[in-house]
């Protein structure tokens, strides 16, 4: 069974610009969560998506969206990047069944 | 959400016992405790979960007290790959949070050869 796929894993923009990440689930998952992982506040939750609706939604401000496809695909967007957004991003996928959440390799972002 | 407290660092050598320790005096009858690890560079990986009981599995085993007040991972032998930040997480299955993980600092879990 294929975990939990990000893409790309590695991503530089410039400030002001925005940024795409895409997250595929493991195959039957309808949960898709995402994550922000810094050195300075660690692993933060943005946002849960559960068949194409946001049930939970973080602490962070509205240039953080998301949204789910009717396959579980995920994506999150950032528009107008700020330095203080690079991080590792985190996408975790659960199954109704499942309490634990699988997560992937993230997508490291940086912002210069 | 619940908060748990947990050591920032521990040490180990290889192939000793390891019990990694969690308290969350405010967890509620509702709130499942979690075990999470985070390997250099990799995404969180699920190790265990209880609610009540003490919980065996091929990577650890979980000691819940009496009072729920607190948990302790246990990892029978320790190996290098085992070397981690280990986040112990209370997940209430009662409603809309179910699939929300609120992870604290962690313990980083230092295996000596």
């Amino acid at each position: 069974k294929a975990g939990v796929t990000q893409t790309p894993r590695y991503l530089i923009k410039t400030r002001g610009q925005q940024v795409t990440l895409s997250c595929s689930p493991i195959s039957g998952h309808r949960s898709v969560s995402w994550y922000q992982q810094t050195p300075g506040q660690g692993l933060q939750f943005l946002f849960e998506y559960f068949s194409e609706t946001q049930r939970n939604k973080g602490n962070f401000p509205g240039r953080f969206s998301g949204r789910q496809f009717s396959n579980s695909r995920s994506e999150m967007n950032v528009s107008t990047l700020e330095l203080g957004d690079s991080a590792l991003y985190l996408c975790a996928s659960s199954s109704r069944m499942n309490t634990e959440a699988f997560f992937g390799q993230g997508t490291r972002l940086t912002v210069v | 959400d619940a908060k748990t407290t947990q050591p920032n660092s521990m040490e180990s050598n290889e192939e000793e016992p390891v019990h990694l320790p969690c308290n969350h005096s405010t967890i509620s009858g509702t709130d499942y405790i979690h075990w999470y690890r985070q390997l250099p560079s990799q995404g969180p990986e699920y190790v265990i979960h209880g609610l009540t009981s003490n919980v065996n599995n091929r990577m650890a085993s979980l000691a819940i007290a009496e009072d729920r007040k607190s948990s302790t991972l246990i990892l029978h032998r320790a190996t290098l790959r085992d070397a981690a930040v280990y986040y112990c997480i209370l997940r209430d299955n009662s409603g809309g949070s179910n699939y929300k993980l609120t992870f604290g600092k962690g313990t980083l879990l230092t295996v000596n050869p």
